[in-house]
């Protein structure tokens, strides 16, 4: 079945970084979202992505569709503590042609570094 | 203009019982999707309810059922609980159902299950 596989799982940031994460899948997706989640919050979408090869900015973030429409990755540039959560990608899984649930991937946790 | 709103916020229930949880989807939405969260994974569709009817379902078994109402208000309702039914309940709306549009998550209802 369509997977999505994240990566790193964890990391570390210290303030003034620059981040970057990566989902991949063995599938196509027609669509691929990125959504942030604060403790005790639900998702929050940040970008969306439509078509192969598109980059997308939102603020200090950027997103791309990967040409191969198997992976996408997130950047987030000049990181400051409420950059701080856990990011999901997530794609619509199709049914009969009409696109509906979405699947996510197992998320990046991002931490400030001690 | 009030976005996604879920009831409870969190539930304690033994093994065995029933629980009902509540939805209120963004103003404007008529679509409303659930997903399971287990910790440290990212959201698992279980269905969605488009016009009073489930639409598409996810991999659960039927303990797990819902309903529509008129209103467009949702409730999702597991039976014969498990211990593994310990989660985050996410409700999420959006508008139309032709799978491109972008769904809005609520704060969602954690559920222990002892």
């Amino acid at each position: 079945g369509q997977q999505l596989n994240q990566s790193p799982q964890s990391m570390f940031i210290q303030e003034g970084e620059d981040v970057s994460m990566n989902c991949t899948s063995s599938s196509i997706f027609n669509t691929w979202l990125w959504y942030k989640q604060d403790p005790g919050e639900g998702p929050v979408l940040l970008i969306a992505l439509y078509k192969a090869g598109e980059l997308t900015s939102n603020g200090r973030l950027t997103a791309q569709f990967g040409i191969t429409r198997k992976d996408s990755f997130l950047n987030i540039s000049a990181s400051i503590p409420s950059d701080v959560g856990i990011y999901f990608c997530a794609g619509p899984k199709n049914y009969g042609g009409s696109q509906g649930n979405l699947i996510f991937g197992k998320g990046t946790k991002l931490s400030v570094k001690p | 203009d009030a976005g996604v709103t879920q009831s409870p916020t969190h539930l304690i229930k033994t093994r065995g019982q029933q629980v009902t949880l509540r939805c209120s989807p963004k103003s404007g939405h008529d679509t409303v999707s659930w997903y399971q969260q287990a910790l440290g994974q990212g959201p698992q569709f279980i269905f969605q309810y488009y016009e009073e009817e489930e639409r598409q379902r996810g991999n659960f078994p039927d303990r797990f059922s819902g309903h529509q109402f008129p209103n467009y208000s949702s409730e999702l309702n597991v039976n014969a609980l498990l211990l593994g039914d310990s989660a985050l309940y996410l409700c999420a709306s959006s508008l139309g159902g032709d799978g491109q549009e972008t769904q809005y998550f609520g704060p969602g209802t954690r559920l222990l299950v002892l």
